[in-house]
């Protein structure tokens, strides 16, 4: 089993709607819960991240986390086509650990 | 502060021919990584470092190895290059104290023929 699965997509909606991204994780032991997005042939850059459980809030973007089920969301409101790009969840024990990547879910957002 | 960078951005090679990937960062990250990108398998950990003059293992370090001489400075090796090592590669780097935050670099695109 591996330690965090995310569903790959692709995922296309119109401008405007609420997009919801999730993956699913093995260990209750992580403690770090990150998303990355990647643009098109460029490198990963962090977008949130939540320490343990609870939500995040930055802008149209929300971060979730349900320790209860190992499941880990992100939110995005009134998207936008400049949101279109692959989002990476990220698993980690501690702030020193080593980062655990999903395999990514490409989202395309139609204007 | 052009925070990492890597070189070259593209390179075909033949199978059982040689290259080094250079990762250099101007953020005094303590922490520098290796990573390949496949598709549908995400990121996957080749090696890291933790300071200048150590290395370490990761998920796929097979047929690969590093040197982390300067500690800006992150080398990735193929000694002999196969097929199965066409990938795009993506070094980061990240401060000792907060690894959940890693700065990549553009990637490399790597084709072995």
């Amino acid at each position: 089993q591996k330690e965090v699965e995310q569903d790959p997509g692709p995922l296309s909606v119109p401008e405007g709607a609420i997009v919801s991204l999730n993956c699913t994780y093995s260990n209750s032991a992580f403690q770090y819960f990150m998303w990355y997005r990647q643009y098109s042939r460029k490198g990963p850059e962090l977008l949130m991240y939540t320490y343990s459980s609870g939500n995040k809030e930055d802008g149209r973007f929300t971060a979730q986390v349900d320790k209860s089920s190992k499941y880990i969301s992100l939110f995005i409101r009134d998207s936008q086509p400049s949101d279109s790009a692959t989002y990476l969840c990220a698993i980690t024990y501690s702030s020193a650990s080593k980062i655990i990547f999903g395999s990514g879910t490409r989202l395309s957002i139609r204007p | 502060n052009a925070g990492v960078t890597q070189t070259p951005k593209f390179r075909v090679l033949k199978t059982g021919q040689s290259m080094t990937l250079l990762c250099a960062q101007d953020m005094n990250h303590e922490y520098m990584y290796w990573y390949r990108q496949d598709p549908g398998m995400g990121l996957r950990l080749i090696h890291y470092s933790v300071g200048e003059g150590t290395t370490a293992k990761g998920e796929v370090p097979d047929g690969y190895n590093v040197s982390r001489l300067k500690k800006q400075n992150f080398l990735l090796g193929l000694e002999s290059a196969a097929p199965s090592q066409t990938s795009v590669y993506f070094c980061a780097s990240s401060l000792r104290t907060s690894t959940y935050e890693q700065y990549f670099g553009p990637g490399t695109r790597l084709t072995v023929t």
